[in-house]
């Protein structure tokens, strides 16, 4: 079975500061990763997607991934976070073998940005 | 940008009462998904549906679950009989078509209060 570890529950930074939130996953296949965010209130929206090709993704709101297949990680950066970035992260997994493609999900990671 | 919605936001039961948990997909779109958080822990896969059945289910969802398009536009999720640890964050989510890249676009969530 897939398994999806985030190794931050709680992250506070300042503004400017850089970001860097890890993401491991157990799962031998070839894999889909996912980074979601989830602003209070909000609904929980895709920040950026890796199924093949450059293993360094790039997503919304200047935020990058980076999949190094060796480690089974896809790790979230952002060189400078902003105030607006406050909000929960969740790395998700699905492989190709399940026919409803469920996605697996971390415990994902608090940030918090201090103004 | 078309958005998955689910009411209510938050719904508040005594055990052992019914609760039936609404959401409407994107228009276009084609599998459907319900997965919940319980607080402090992972979002966790419950079930998935397509073409008017349920494709895929974690052990989690058990008899006491059910899942209906009773119309174009609805899914809902039916706990019959509540339990205190029914008590999470349900969320639901869509894709347009089968194959594995396609993504999961995800709504606010309802959170549920079973007392």
């Amino acid at each position: 079975a897939q398994s999806v570890s985030q190794h931050n529950h709680h992250v506070i930074l300042s503004e400017a500061a850089s970001l860097e939130l890890g993401c491991n996953y157990s799962y031998g296949g070839t894999v889909n990763l996912f980074w979601y965010v989830q602003y209070p209130g909000q609904h929980l929206q895709l920040l950026l997607k890796y199924f093949s090709g450059d293993p360094l993704v790039k997503g919304i709101k200047g935020f990058e991934a980076e999949f190094i297949k060796s480690k089974f990680s896809f790790n979230l950066r952002k060189p400078s976070v902003q105030w607006s970035d406050t909000a929960e992260y969740f790395c998700a997994v699905n492989g190709p073998n399940n026919a409803g493609n469920m996605l697996t999900f971390g415990g994902g990671t608090r940030l918090m940005v201090k103004p | 940008e078309p958005e998955v919605t689910q009411t209510p936001s938050h719904q508040v039961t005594q055990m052992g009462q019914e609760v039936i948990l609404r959401c409407v997909p994107i228009s276009n779109h084609l599998y459907f998904y319900w997965y919940r958080q319980i607080l402090g822990q992972k979002v966790e896969f419950l079930v998935s549906f397509y073409n008017n059945e349920i494709s895929e289910k974690s052990e989690i969802f058990d008899d006491q679950f059910s899942v209906e398009r009773p119309d174009g536009s609805n899914f809902t999720l039916k706990i019959r009989s509540t339990k205190l640890e029914d008590s999470a964050m349900y969320f639901c989510a869509s894709r347009t078509q089968t194959g594995s890249k396609n993504i999961q676009y995800f709504g606010a969530g309802t959170r549920l209060s079973v007392l």
